[in-house]
Protein backbone atom coordinates (compact mmCIF):
# COMPACT_ATOMS: atom_id res chain seq x y z
CA UNK A 1 0.00 0.00 0.00
CA UNK A 2 1.60 3.44 -1.23
CA UNK A 3 1.99 5.54 2.37
CA UNK A 4 3.47 8.31 4.17
CA UNK A 5 4.90 6.76 7.64
CA UNK A 6 5.44 9.04 10.51
CA UNK A 7 6.70 8.47 13.67
CA UNK A 8 6.16 8.61 16.73
CA UNK A 9 2.37 10.02 16.46
CA UNK A 10 2.51 11.42 19.62
CA UNK A 11 4.94 12.55 21.83
CA UNK A 12 5.47 14.97 24.96
CA UNK A 13 9.18 16.15 25.56
CA UNK A 14 10.66 18.83 27.73
CA UNK A 15 12.52 22.21 26.70
CA UNK A 16 16.10 21.52 25.35
CA UNK A 17 15.54 17.94 24.58
CA UNK A 18 16.54 16.84 21.12
CA UNK A 19 14.04 14.41 19.01
CA UNK A 20 13.90 13.05 15.66
CA UNK A 21 10.30 12.69 14.05
CA UNK A 22 11.20 10.21 11.02
CA UNK A 23 9.09 9.69 7.66
CA UNK A 24 9.20 7.77 5.18
CA UNK A 25 7.86 6.98 2.16
CA UNK A 26 7.16 3.94 -0.22
CA UNK A 27 6.30 5.61 -3.40
CA UNK A 28 9.72 6.26 -4.78
CA UNK A 29 8.96 10.06 -5.00
CA UNK A 30 11.74 12.45 -5.15
CA UNK A 31 9.94 15.59 -3.59
CA UNK A 32 8.99 14.93 0.37
CA UNK A 33 8.53 18.34 2.60
CA UNK A 34 7.37 19.06 6.34
CA UNK A 35 4.54 21.10 7.12
CA UNK A 36 3.01 21.87 10.58
CA UNK A 37 -0.45 22.55 11.52
CA UNK A 38 -1.78 25.26 13.83
CA UNK A 39 -5.00 26.34 14.59
CA UNK A 40 -6.12 29.11 12.38
CA UNK A 41 -3.03 29.18 10.69
CA UNK A 42 -3.54 26.27 8.36
CA UNK A 43 -0.07 24.36 7.11
CA UNK A 44 2.95 25.92 6.93
CA UNK A 45 5.66 24.56 5.62
CA UNK A 46 8.83 24.45 7.45
CA UNK A 47 11.54 22.81 5.16
CA UNK A 48 11.22 20.53 1.43
CA UNK A 49 13.52 18.70 -0.53
CA UNK A 50 13.57 18.28 -3.83
CA UNK A 51 15.74 14.66 -3.98
CA UNK A 52 18.38 13.54 -1.75
CA UNK A 53 20.83 15.90 -0.39
CA UNK A 54 18.68 18.36 -1.88
CA UNK A 55 16.82 20.56 0.95
CA UNK A 56 15.58 23.70 1.29
CA UNK A 57 13.75 26.10 3.83
CA UNK A 58 9.99 26.48 3.71
CA UNK A 59 8.50 29.34 5.51
CA UNK A 60 9.05 28.37 9.42
CA UNK A 61 12.42 26.97 9.17
CA UNK A 62 13.85 28.81 12.71
CA UNK A 63 14.37 25.97 15.27
CA UNK A 64 14.52 23.10 12.34
CA UNK A 65 16.96 20.92 11.06
CA UNK A 66 16.02 18.29 7.95
CA UNK A 67 18.57 15.73 5.95
CA UNK A 68 17.68 13.62 2.99
CA UNK A 69 20.58 11.29 2.71
CA UNK A 70 18.29 8.62 1.13
CA UNK A 71 14.64 8.59 -1.18
CA UNK A 72 12.32 7.00 0.96
CA UNK A 73 13.53 8.77 4.19
CA UNK A 74 13.68 12.65 5.71
CA UNK A 75 13.63 13.20 9.20
CA UNK A 76 12.58 16.38 10.97
CA UNK A 77 15.19 16.97 13.63
CA UNK A 78 14.58 19.56 16.85
CA UNK A 79 17.92 20.28 18.24
CA UNK A 80 16.66 21.72 21.26
CA UNK A 81 12.83 22.08 21.25
CA UNK A 82 10.86 25.12 23.01
CA UNK A 83 7.45 25.38 23.95
CA UNK A 84 6.46 27.01 20.48
CA UNK A 85 7.42 24.33 17.99
CA UNK A 86 3.98 22.40 20.05
CA UNK A 87 2.29 21.10 17.39
CA UNK A 88 1.11 18.86 14.69
CA UNK A 89 3.18 17.94 12.21
CA UNK A 90 2.95 16.79 8.72
CA UNK A 91 4.87 15.23 6.30
CA UNK A 92 4.45 14.76 2.65
CA UNK A 93 5.84 13.20 -0.54
CA UNK A 94 5.22 13.76 -3.83
CA UNK A 95 5.81 12.51 -7.51
CA UNK A 96 5.46 13.71 -10.73
CA UNK A 97 5.82 17.42 -11.75
CA UNK A 98 5.28 20.88 -10.12
CA UNK A 99 2.03 21.21 -12.34
CA UNK A 100 0.66 17.72 -11.57
CA UNK A 101 1.30 16.10 -8.54
CA UNK A 102 -0.73 15.56 -5.70
CA UNK A 103 0.42 15.66 -2.28
CA UNK A 104 0.23 12.19 0.36
CA UNK A 105 0.18 13.44 3.66
CA UNK A 106 1.36 11.02 6.51
CA UNK A 107 -1.00 10.93 9.27
CA UNK A 108 0.57 13.46 11.53
CA UNK A 109 2.96 13.65 14.48
CA UNK A 110 1.30 15.47 17.75
CA UNK A 111 4.14 17.23 19.83
CA UNK A 112 4.02 18.93 23.01
CA UNK A 113 7.08 20.90 24.55
CA UNK A 114 6.45 21.13 28.07
CA UNK B 1 2.61 33.24 4.53
CA UNK B 2 -0.49 32.15 3.70
CA UNK B 3 -1.70 32.17 -0.25
CA UNK B 4 -4.62 30.83 -0.06
CA UNK B 5 -7.69 31.86 1.93
CA UNK B 6 -10.89 29.75 2.71
CA UNK B 7 -14.25 31.37 3.42
CA UNK B 8 -16.54 30.68 5.27
CA UNK B 9 -14.14 29.47 8.21
CA UNK B 10 -17.03 27.20 8.99
CA UNK B 11 -20.06 25.79 7.63
CA UNK B 12 -23.23 23.91 8.80
CA UNK B 13 -25.42 21.87 7.03
CA UNK B 14 -28.35 18.77 6.68
CA UNK B 15 -27.52 15.95 5.28
CA UNK B 16 -27.99 15.95 1.45
CA UNK B 17 -27.96 19.79 1.53
CA UNK B 18 -24.53 21.18 -1.06
CA UNK B 19 -21.96 22.69 0.74
CA UNK B 20 -20.00 25.57 -0.83
CA UNK B 21 -16.54 27.12 -0.31
CA UNK B 22 -14.43 30.12 -1.48
CA UNK B 23 -10.91 29.82 -1.78
CA UNK B 24 -9.13 33.28 -2.46
CA UNK B 25 -5.43 33.60 -3.45
CA UNK B 26 -2.80 36.67 -3.95
CA UNK B 27 -0.44 36.11 -6.50
CA UNK B 28 -0.81 34.01 -10.31
CA UNK B 29 -0.66 30.22 -9.73
CA UNK B 30 0.16 27.49 -11.64
CA UNK B 31 -2.41 24.84 -10.10
CA UNK B 32 -4.83 25.07 -7.16
CA UNK B 33 -5.71 21.92 -5.21
CA UNK B 34 -8.33 21.12 -2.65
CA UNK B 35 -7.78 18.92 0.18
CA UNK B 36 -9.38 17.07 2.80
CA UNK B 37 -8.87 16.38 6.11
CA UNK B 38 -10.88 14.46 8.95
CA UNK B 39 -10.54 15.35 12.66
CA UNK B 40 -6.66 14.79 13.89
CA UNK B 41 -6.05 13.03 10.34
CA UNK B 42 -3.46 13.67 7.41
CA UNK B 43 -4.71 15.09 4.28
CA UNK B 44 -6.32 13.90 1.13
CA UNK B 45 -5.60 15.64 -2.18
CA UNK B 46 -9.67 15.96 -3.64
CA UNK B 47 -9.01 17.34 -6.81
CA UNK B 48 -6.06 19.79 -8.66
CA UNK B 49 -7.25 22.35 -11.19
CA UNK B 50 -4.65 23.80 -13.53
CA UNK B 51 -4.62 27.88 -13.79
CA UNK B 52 -5.82 26.91 -17.65
CA UNK B 53 -8.86 25.34 -16.06
CA UNK B 54 -12.08 26.77 -15.43
CA UNK B 55 -13.87 24.38 -14.50
CA UNK B 56 -13.75 20.70 -13.13
CA UNK B 57 -15.74 17.53 -11.49
CA UNK B 58 -14.73 14.52 -9.73
CA UNK B 59 -17.76 12.51 -8.23
CA UNK B 60 -19.69 14.91 -6.06
CA UNK B 61 -16.97 17.25 -5.97
CA UNK B 62 -17.14 20.54 -8.48
CA UNK B 63 -14.28 22.94 -8.80
CA UNK B 64 -14.18 26.58 -10.43
CA UNK B 65 -11.24 28.21 -11.05
CA UNK B 66 -11.51 32.68 -12.08
CA UNK B 67 -7.64 33.59 -12.32
CA UNK B 68 -8.86 37.10 -12.61
CA UNK B 69 -10.46 36.80 -10.03
CA UNK B 70 -7.76 35.28 -7.90
CA UNK B 71 -10.24 32.80 -6.51
CA UNK B 72 -11.75 29.13 -6.59
CA UNK B 73 -14.53 27.33 -4.75
CA UNK B 74 -15.35 23.74 -4.14
CA UNK B 75 -18.84 22.94 -4.35
CA UNK B 76 -20.09 19.51 -2.42
CA UNK B 77 -23.48 17.91 -3.70
CA UNK B 78 -25.64 15.81 -2.01
CA UNK B 79 -23.73 16.09 1.54
CA UNK B 80 -23.27 13.22 3.68
CA UNK B 81 -22.07 12.62 7.16
CA UNK B 82 -19.23 11.65 5.97
CA UNK B 83 -18.11 14.58 4.43
CA UNK B 84 -17.56 16.60 7.88
CA UNK B 85 -14.24 17.35 7.71
CA UNK B 86 -12.15 20.21 6.91
CA UNK B 87 -11.33 21.61 3.45
CA UNK B 88 -7.93 23.46 2.58
CA UNK B 89 -7.29 25.15 -0.41
CA UNK B 90 -3.97 24.89 -1.78
CA UNK B 91 -2.04 26.60 -4.36
CA UNK B 92 1.31 26.42 -6.51
CA UNK B 93 3.19 29.01 -8.25
CA UNK B 94 4.85 28.73 -11.54
CA UNK B 95 8.53 29.18 -9.78
CA UNK B 96 8.90 27.49 -7.12
CA UNK B 97 7.73 23.57 -5.33
CA UNK B 98 5.89 24.80 -2.98
CA UNK B 99 1.94 24.35 -2.12
CA UNK B 100 0.74 26.83 -0.13
CA UNK B 101 -2.70 26.16 2.11
CA UNK B 102 -5.29 28.17 3.55
CA UNK B 103 -6.62 28.14 7.12
CA UNK B 104 -9.34 25.95 5.85
CA UNK B 105 -12.87 25.41 6.31
CA UNK B 106 -14.21 23.39 8.72
CA UNK B 107 -17.94 21.41 7.33
CA UNK B 108 -19.91 19.64 9.87
CA UNK B 109 -23.21 17.93 8.34
CA UNK B 110 -25.76 17.20 10.44
CA UNK B 111 -27.82 13.87 10.08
Amino acid sequence: EAQVTQNPRYLITVTGKKLTVTCSQNMNHEYMSWYRQDPGLGLRQIYYSMNVEVTDKGDVPEGYKVSRKEKRNFPLILESPSPNQTSLYFCASRGGSVNTGELFFGEGSRLTVL
Amino acid sequence: SQQGEEDPQALSIQEGENATMNCSYKTSINNLQWYRQNSGRGLVHLILIRSNEREKHSGRLRVTLDTSKKSSSLLITASRAADTASYFCATSTSNDYKLSFGAGTTVTVRA
